[in-house]
Order: structure tokens, then sequence, then C-alpha cells
């Protein structure tokens, strides 16, 4: 058990470049959550899917951004055009269907900087 | 709506004991606690579901009043390492799906 690792871990873009960050989640976990955090707040829900099935999407989620996860494994996350209000700790995180606890395990995080 | 946590900020003397409470306008079916240091992911606390079942740190309880729809984490003998923002996250639904994260408490142990 590796834990959930994100890359890159810090990125700096200009206003209106695209981005794009990936997510490698706990092996057998079939959930995977992408989250949104600005300094000062907690975690804030962006998409999730399980499998490869992106079930939910939050209305935080501007058709700027897309998320994919091809083979229900690693996800990434896409942000065209970005904007200076971008800028913000890009956290994902895994989980397991089946149990009744379905604790979500968070990985370090991409630190987004646009300038 | 977030969960309201209290209080915001707490400092403490190693050693000492704190109480973090997480209030929910809506019905819980469980609540999940995390820990998050500066720059840091959060990271998983334990978790309480409704009927009494929890699943965590063995020096961390927590205690989950489905009625008043609250829960509190209790940190006894805190640890320098005990400091960090702690999150209380609330599911949506009666599944484990996406979680709506609580106001957050900043907690600081000194020496």
């Amino acid at each position: 058990d590796t834990g959930v690792s994100q890359n890159p871990r810090h990125k700096i873009t200009k206003r209106g470049q695209n981005v794009t960050f990936r997510c490698d989640p706990i092996s057998e976990h079939n959930r995977l959550y992408w989250y949104r955090q600005t300094l000062g707040q907690g975690p804030e829900f962006l998409t999730y899917f399980q499998n490869e099935a992106q079930l939910e999407k939050s209305r935080l989620l501007s058709d700027r951004f897309s998320a994919e996860r091809p083979k229900g494994s690693f996800s990434t996350l896409e942000i065209q055009r970005t904007e200076q209000g971008d800028s913000a700790m890009y956290l994902c995180a895994s989980s397991l269907t089946g149990t009744s606890y379905n604790e979500q395990f968070f990985g370090p995080g991409t630190r987004l900087t646009v300038l | 709506q977030q969960p309201v946590q209290s209080p915001q900020a707490v400092i403490l003397r190693e050693g000492e004991d704190a109480v973090i409470n997480c209030s929910s306008s809506k019905a819980l079916y469980s609540v999940h606690w995390y820990r998050q240091k500066h720059g840091e992911a959060p990271v998983f606390l334990m978790i309480l579901l409704k009927g009494g079942e929890q699943k965590g740190h063995e020096k961390i309880s927590a205690s989950f009043n489905e009625k008043k729809q609250q829960s509190s984490l209790y940190l006894t003998a805190s640890q320098l390492s005990y400091s960090g923002t702690y999150f209380c996250g609330t599911p949506e639904g009666g599944g484990g799906n996406k979680l709506t994260f609580g106001t957050g408490t900043q907690l600081k142990v000194e020496l």
C-alpha cells in the first residue's frame, strides 16, 4: 500500500494556459475524488469517480474543468484557460466501497499558482 | 451548508486535553475526522457511524450524537505532533460519497 500519489506537487502557470494534474489512487480503491482547497478553508468537493464512471460533479466545476479516469485506475484533472481564481491546492482522495466506513485517504495535493 | 466547528482555534500546553465540536444543520449518518498540517494533505483520524460503530486511532476518541447532529473529538494528553487544523467531514446522503468539510479548528500544542 503506497498511498495516494499526485503529480506534479507544484505548478505555476500564466493566466490563460491549460494545466493537467494526475492522481494515482491506492491500488485496490475503486472510488476516486477530487477536492479543491484554498488557504484557511476546508477541502471542497469537485467530482468523483467509481471505477471509470464519473458519478457526480460539483457546481464549482465550471466548463473549463474536466476530469477523466479512463481505465478506472489513475485520474487526470485538466483546467483550460486558467484564471487567477483557480489558484488553490487540488487534492485527490480514494476509497473502497463495500465497507461500512468508506474512509477517504488523501494524496499530498498539487498546489496551483496562476500568475 | 458546511458543518460548524468550535472552537475556531485553541492553544494547549503539552499534556493538556482538548475537545473539538462539529455541528451540522443536516441529519448525519456518519462523521469523518481529519487532521491537516500546514502545506500537507488531510490525514484520516477517525470515522463514526450512526449506531455507534467507529474506526480510528487508538489514542483519539470521539462521540457522535445523531439526535443533536453533533460530533466531538477528544484529544487527551496532547503532544506537539497533535498541532494542526482539524476538520470534520460529513457525507451527503446515506452513502460515503463526497464529504462536506467543516469550518476547521486550529490546534497548537506548545511545550
